[in-house]
C-alpha cells in the first residue's frame, strides 16, 4: 500500500503558482520523497525528487517539511500542457526501482 | 536517442487466451519494470528484470510471468486472461549503478490491454 496521502483533484489558473501537497507521515530516515506526474495516455514522468533539502529543478520547486512527515510540490507558472495526475512516493535509498504509487492528485489547469 | 518503446499500442483478447507484450528500454538502461494501471488508478508493480532474472516482484499472480533477453528488452507475458487484467501495461527502464541513491526511472506510453 502506498504510504503517501494527497488530495484527489485541485484546480488552478493558468499562469498561477500550483502547490500540490502530500503526507507522508510514517516515512523512515533513508526514503526519498519522489514527485512524478502522468499526462493523460502516456507514461509517468519523473519531475523531481529530494531528502530533506528542499530542491528545485527546471520543472518544479520540492519544499519537504522539517520533520519530513509532508512536502509540497510547486509549479511555479502553471500551462495548461500541466493538466494531470501527480505522483507522489516513497523510494528508499539505493532502491532499484520499485515505485509504489497512490491514486495521485489530478491538476486542473485552467485559462 | 529513443525513450523506452513498448508494442503493441493496443491489443484486444478473450478471457482464457494469452498475451505477450513487448518493452525496449532507454538506450544504455539495463533494468526493466513492468506495472499494470488499471482505469482510475496509479501503477501497480508487477515485476523487475536485471541481468535477464527477475528481481523484485510485486503482488501478482503466476499468471504474470517475464523474460529480459540479452539486450535486455523485455516481454511480459500474461496466461489465462481474465477479465480484470484489462489495463494499461507501462514498461519502465533505468540503469543499475549499486549503491546509488537515485534511479530515475523512464516509462514507455503504454500497451492498453482489453480483455473481452
Amino acid at each position: 500500500d502506498a504510504k503517501t496521502t494527497q488530495p484527489p483533484s485541485m484546480d488552478c489558473a493558468e499562469g498561477r503558482a500550483a502547490n500540490l501537497p502530500c503526507n507522508h507521515s510514517t516515512i523512515s530516515g533513508n526514503e526519498y520523497v519522489y514527485w512524478y506526474r502522468q499526462i493523460h495516455s502516456q507514461g509517468p514522468q519523473y519531475i523531481i525528487h529530494g531528502l530533506k533539502n528542499n530542491e528545485t529543478n527546471e520543472m518544479a520547486s520540492l519544499i519537504i517539511t522539517e520533520d519530513r512527515k509532508s512536502s509540497t510540490l510547486i509549479l511555479p507558472h502553471a500551462t495548461l500542457r500541466d493538466t494531470a495526475v501527480y505522483y507522489c512516493t516513497l523510494v528508499p535509498s539505493g532502491n532499484t526501482g520499485k515505485l509504489i504509487f497512490g491514486q495521485g492528485t489530478t491538476l486542473q489547469v485552467k485559462p | 536517442d529513443a525513450g523506452v518503446t513498448q508494442s503493441p499500442t493496443h491489443l484486444i483478447k478473450t478471457r482464457g487466451q494469452q498475451v505477450t507484450l513487448r518493452c525496449s528500454p532507454k538506450s544504455g538502461h539495463d533494468t526493466v519494470s513492468w506495472y499494470q494501471q488499471a482505469l482510475g488508478q496509479g501503477p501497480q508493480f508487477i515485476f523487475q528484470y536485471y541481468e535477464e532474472e527477475e528481481r523484485q516482484r510485486g503482488n501478482f499472480p503466476d499468471r504474470f510471468s517475464g523474460h529480459q533477453f540479452p539486450n535486455y528488452s523485455s516481454e511480459l507475458n500474461v496466461n489465462a486472461l481474465l477479465l480484470g487484467d484489462s489495463a494499461l501495461y507501462l514498461c519502465a527502464s533505468l540503469v543499475t549503478v549499486r549503491g546509488a541513491d537515485y534511479n530515475e526511472q523512464f516509462f514507455g506510453p503504454g500497451t492498453r490491454l482489453t480483455v473481452l
